[in-house]
């Protein structure tokens, strides 16, 4: 069965750590979509990044860097020099392929991450 | 662009209520979905819309729960009677036909009294 582990429930750093949130998944399908989300304190989803299995190339923006590794089922990411402003629950999920189109999603519960000044 | 819209932002209703959380989609999207966050469960997909066609409600809880999508710019979520332990974040989310990636928007916070 599909499954998306975020282990990591709650992390906290000091501004201008670095940090690296895991995230390890399942599935027995060769064609599906990693993403990853931010959710604010303010309460929204916000799309960060859609990786697809046939690209394991990573993906850097600005502060932020994915790592993804099919060998380990894993997709990482990483902030770079957090910022207080990246204080947020992330949330990384799993197309299902059985769900057609890949558009139902597995969601992993998600890690808290707290930036402290 | 507007983004997702949901209305309203908070809605506290007693229980045995009807409660209708309404959603327009970012224009173009073909896609819309209902999702449902909790604390115990997190975030679980109630059902989604393909150009107005329900594709699966298999996340709908029960037959309290209803959804429609009567046009391309507008769904609600319905629920009747409304129960305690249905309180929640409601979130509608909408994406296109080339793109898997959902938009979301903020969300309505449910509490049911």
């Amino acid at each position: 069965a599909q499954k998306v582990t975020q282990a990591q429930t709650e992390i906290s750093v000091v501004e201008k750590e670095d940090v690296t949130l895991d995230c390890v998944y399942e599935t027995r399908d060769t064609t599906y979509y990693l993403f990853w989300y931010k959710q604010p304190p303010s309460g929204e989803l916000v799309f960060l990044i859609r990786r697809n299995s046939f690209d394991e190339q990573n993906e850097i923006s600005g502060r932020y860097s994915w790592n993804f590794q099919k060998s380990t089922s894993s997709f990482n990411f990483t902030i770079t020099a957090s910022q207080v402003v990246d204080s947020a629950v992330y949330f990384c999920a799993l197309s299902d392929p059985n769900a057609g189109n890949n558009r139902k999603l597995i969601w992993g519960l998600g890690t808290s991450l707290a930036v402290n000044p | 662009d507007a983004g997702v819209i949901q209305s309203p932002r908070h809605e506290v209703t007693e229980m045995g209520q009807e409660v209708t959380l309404r959603c327009k989609p970012i224009s173009g999207h073909d896609y819309l979905f209902w999702y449902r966050q909790t604390m115990m469960r997190g975030l679980e997909l109630l059902i989604y819309f393909n150009n107005n066609v329900p594709i699966d409600d298999s996340g709908m809880p029960e037959d309290r729960f209803s959804a429609k999508m009567p046009n391309a710019s507008f769904s609600t979520l319905k629920i009747q009677p409304s129960e305690p332990r249905d309180s929640a974040v409601y979130f509608c989310a909408s994406s296109t036909r080339a793109n898997t990636e959902a938009f979301f928007g903020q969300g309505t916070r449910l509490t049911v009294v």
